[in-house]
């Protein structure tokens, strides 16, 4: 169906809380990525998966972690939330191909409180 | 890895009128894509450029690439009021793997 799906559209947390963001994509794509997007400051990387148990950091990794034990699916883990990552957090898919487009989830908007 | 510089960072026009915005990078490419976000959703691929070529159409959209000048621009024809979206471009080469990383966007606004 080419999908990109993030478990939520909305989430609330409070400081502190370890927090998962779930994304599942359904095209068979090697690479998955997370970005966070804040006014100002674009779409930044956090992590980037070339493929299961592999990872790369992106611009701005500290204060998360990643998993990927699935091909299918790539999980976002706040070790213990703060304010400053009140966020919308996107996912990303693509294959491996120097020509390949990126396809995102819907986009999860998280406040931590 | 390498990131593209859109501009303006905002544009405002009338219905029917063209809309153009630019991006600029530093090191080689081999190919660019555009990609558009509507408020508060992910981001939608609209058209990827490769490094050889020079123009891209693509229904009312049209691509430029320059590499001499590192710069693209995506001209949009006759804008409508559902254009209205954030436009960003992702300049890619091979040494930086699979990612690709975006700039802050141009924020276009189609007035009826």
């Amino acid at each position: 169906d080419m999908k990109v799906t993030q478990s939520s559209r909305y989430l609330v947390k409070r400081t502190g809380e370890k927090v998962f963001l779930e994304c599942v994509q359904d095209m068979d794509h090697e690479n998955m990525f997370w970005y966070r997007q804040d006014p100002g400051l674009g779409l930044r990387l956090i992590y980037f998966s070339y493929d299961v148990k592999m990872k790369e950091k992106g611009d701005i990794p500290e204060g998360y972690s990643v998993s990927r034990e699935k091909k299918e699916r790539f999980s976002l883990i706040l070790e213990s939330a703060s304010t400053n990552q009140t966020s919308m957090y996107l996912c990303a898919s693509s294959s491996q191909g120097s020509y390949a487009e990126a396809f995102f989830g819907q986009g999860t908007r998280l406040t931590v409180v | 890895s390498q990131q593209g510089e859109e501009d303006p960072q905002a544009l405002s026009i009338q219905e029917g009128e063209n809309a153009t915005m630019n991006c600029s990078y530093k090191t080689s490419i081999n190919n660019l894509q555009w990609y558009r976000q509507n408020s508060g959703r992910g981001l939608v691929h609209l058209i990827l450029i490769r490094s050889n070529e020079r123009e891209k159409h693509s229904g009312r959209l049209r691509v430029t690439l320059d590499t001499s000048k590192k710069s693209s621009s995506l001209l949009i024809t006759a804008s409508r009021a559902a254009d209205t979206a954030s436009y960003f471009c992702a300049p890619w080469s091979y040494n930086q793997g699979g990612k690709l990383i975006f700039g802050q966007g141009t924020e276009l606004s189609v007035k009826p």
